[in-house]
């Protein structure tokens, strides 16, 4: 059974950091691509970042390149996700998710982590 | 590529067939389209990929249709658990979109 398992998220000042990590476990986590997607309170879904499984691609939407960068460790079966610079409009339930395939184009959104709220006020 | 779904909010009673719409704003390259459900307070779940093939688990009383720049997901018969909000999501470009979503109530 796949499962997603996200940390590290919490309240943090405007202009502050935070790093997010995801567990993964029952699949082989080396093989896929991985991503995260975030919704924001009473909002909808926004892609956010996309890595391949050797971490050789990444991606970022346009609201968050510069100052997120995604990461993984396949030695640990965990991916990160390095916010800087936050912003109140970044704050949301951020979803570590497991893609379909190997590569970060037409990557299909396979499972889902069950979400890490990140809070960005003072 | 802005994906459009409506109606935002569907009433229906169990029983009935729901009928969704996404219509995007450019074609979506090899029907890479997917649709996904949300229940309150829980992550969203792979329904349809390809935007016909059910995902491993998925009823069939889920179905998906469509081509180029509209889609649709139909729900034969609804079941109480399937009262949540439903998004399309297209990966056959960057950056991956979804839909502003449609809820399904109960009538």
């Amino acid at each position: 059974e796949v499962q997603l398992l996200e940390s590290g998220g919490g309240l943090v000042q405007p202009g502050g950091s935070l790093r997010l990590s995801c567990a993964a476990s029952g699949f082989t986590f080396s093989s896929y691509a991985m991503t995260w997607v975030r919704q924001a309170p009473g909002k909808g879904l926004e892609w956010v970042s996309a890595i391949s499984d050797r971490a050789d691609g990444t991606y970022y939407a346009d609201s968050v390149k510069g100052r997120f960068t995604i990461s993984r460790d396949n030695s640990k079966n965990t991916l990160y996700l390095q916010m800087n610079s936050l912003r109140a409009e970044d704050t949301a339930v951020y979803y570590c998710a497991k893609g379909a395939g190997a590569v970060i184009a037409f990557l299909l959104v396979e499972y889902w982590g069950q979400g890490n709220l990140v809070t960005v006020s003072s | 590529i802005v994906l459009t779904q409506s109606p935002g909010t569907l009433s229906l009673s169990p029983g009935e067939r729901a009928t969704l719409s996404c219509r995007a704003s450019q074609s979506v390259s090899n029907r890479y389209l997917a649709w996904y459900q949300q229940k309150p307070g829980q992550a969203p779940r792979l329904l349809i990929y390809g935007a016909s093939s059910r995902a491993t688990g998925i009823a069939d009383r889920f179905s998906g249709s469509g081509s180029g720049t509209d889609f649709t997901l139909t729900i034969s018969r609804l079941e109480p658990e399937d009262f949540a909000v439903y998004y399309c999501q297209q990966y056959g470009s960057s950056p991956l979109t979804f839909g502003q979503g449609t809820k399904v109530e109960i009538k």
